[in-house]
């Protein structure tokens, strides 16, 4: 059974603070490796996508990396704000699975002064 | 920028009640999904619709879930007689493209209450 694993459940760091997420996967045939960020209450918003061949990828102060052979990913954030405060979430795509996404159950950030 | 609605923001009904959940996706989308998540849990995938029929389901979607797209923007999602256990958020997403990195924009969610 496809599943996404990610760590820590939640994390609390000050502002200004870098961070990084883990995200172990099981998903196969491996498509694509997403992930987002859910504001409590909303929609889940993209960050990042990374297929296969792509080790690491950034925007702005998100950055992942995939390992496909160990099947893990990482998630850094840089100079936390406080509005980053948020659930992280792994998400994983199946090949052939019609862009099925299967979710991780996020780690929840939180930013402090 | 284009994004995702979902109507109403809140739905509480009785148990046994039918419900419609309702979504507009993105204008020049082809692709639309439904996703659920139960307070405290991680979102769960339902179900994927293209070209006017269901292209893939997941155990959860069962007979009484239905989707429809009724007309050129909306996508609704049908509960026909609602448990309590329903009570969910229910989240709407469309795409562009079905394969490869294409990427699904999620609407803000309908909160479903089943009293």
């Amino acid at each position: 059974k496809n599943q996404v694993e990610q760590s820590p459940q939640s994390l609390i760091i000050l502002e200004g603070k870098n961070c990084t997420l883990q995200c172990n996967y099981t998903v196969s045939p491996f498509s694509n490796l997403r992930w987002y960020k859910q504001d409590t209450g909303r929609g889940p918003v993209s960050l990042t996508i990374m297929t296969f061949s792509e080790n690491t990828k950034s925007n702005g102060r998100y950055t992942a990396t995939l390992d496909a052979d160990t099947k893990q990913s990482s998630l850094h954030i840089t100079a936390s704000q406080l509005s980053d405060s948020a659930s992280y979430i792994c998400v994983v795509s199946a090949a052939g699975g019609g862009n099925k996404l299967t979710f991780g159950t996020g780690t929840q950030l939180k930013v402090e002064l | 920028e284009p994004e995702v609605t979902q109507t109403p923001s809140h739905q509480v009904t009785q148990m046994g009640q039918e419900v419609i959940l309702r979504c507009v996706p993105i204008s020049n989308h082809l692709y639309f999904y439904w996703y659920r998540q139960i307070l405290g849990q991680k979102v769960e995938f339902l179900v994927s619709f293209y070209n006017n029929e269901i292209s893939e389901k997941s155990e959860i979607f069962d007979d009484q879930f239905s989707v429809e797209r009724p007309d050129g923007s909306n996508f609704t999602l049908k509960i026909r007689s609602t448990k309590l256990e329903d009570s969910a958020m229910y989240f709407c997403a469309s795409s562009e493209y079905l394969t490869g990195i294409g990427e699904q924009y999620f609407g803000p969610g309908t909160r479903l209450t089943v009293t």
